[in-house]
């Protein structure tokens, strides 16, 4: 079974701060992973994907990701975090060759001016 | 924003009654998946469309049902409406290539609150 966990739900730093929003995964084989953000009664906006390749993913608004295939863990972090950057974050999974984005639970983020 | 849209944007029907929610994929997008994103959790997958046919379903009841036309839009229809059902709806399109390593592009979805 897929599972994708956000062990925090809620992350609250200052802003200029750096942000780090954690997620780890239980798939099998590679899976291809994904950050989403979602404001107040919106939809959810793609943020970055890991494909293969580099570990480090570079995506929207200056936001970047660690994939660590060991610790199966792809962690969403932003150097220096922005009020705006407050929302709920969604750390996604799809196995190679499936058409199923799972989902973790989300993580709230808060920056505090 | 994407180009995807969903109407309507709000929803209230009585337990037993029947809904049908409606999107517009982002053009050049050949593939619609619905997905039910109940308060406080993650977005879960019901199903997807691709070339007008159900290619995968989630862990949802037969009430569930879709369609997608030949414009690449798309209806979710849910029948027998239960008061569990009320959760924000989310219609995400994508152009899936060989590999499906493509990311999907979500609306703004329907809030629907059954009573």
């Amino acid at each position: 079974a897929q599972s994708v966990a956000q062990p925090e739900d809620q992350v609250n730093v200052a802003e200029g701060n750096p942000l780090t929003v954690k997620c780890t995964y239980s798939v099998s084989g590679n899976p291809y992973l994904f950050w989403y953000v979602q404001y107040p009664n919106r939809g959810l906006q793609f943020l970055l994907k890991y494909i293969t390749g580099d570990n480090l993913v570079k995506g929207s608004y200056g936001f970047e990701a660690e994939f660590n295939k060991s610790q199966t863990s792809f962690h969403l972090k932003k150097p220096s975090a922005l009020v705006s950057d407050s929302a709920l974050y969604f750390c996604a999974v799809r196995p190679r060759g499936d058409y199923k984005l799972s989902f973790g639970a989300g993580t709230t983020v808060t920056v505090r001016a | 924003e994407t180009g995807v849209t969903q109407s309507p944007t709000h929803l209230i029907k009585t337990r037993g009654q029947q809904v049908t929610l409606r999107c517009s994929s982002q053009s050049g997008h050949n593939t619609v998946s619905w997905y039910q994103q109940a308060l406080g959790q993650g977005p879960q997958f019901i199903f997807q469309y691709y070339r007008e046919e159900e290619n995968g379903r989630g862990n949802f009841p037969p009430r569930f049902s879709g369609l997608q036309f030949p414009n690449y839009s798309s209806e979710l229809n849910v029948n027998a409406l239960e008061l569990d059902d009320s959760a924000l709806y989310l219609c995400a399109s994508s152009s899936v290539g060989l590999y499906m390593n493509t990311e999907a592009f979500f609306g703004q979805g329907t809030r629907l609150t059954v009573v």
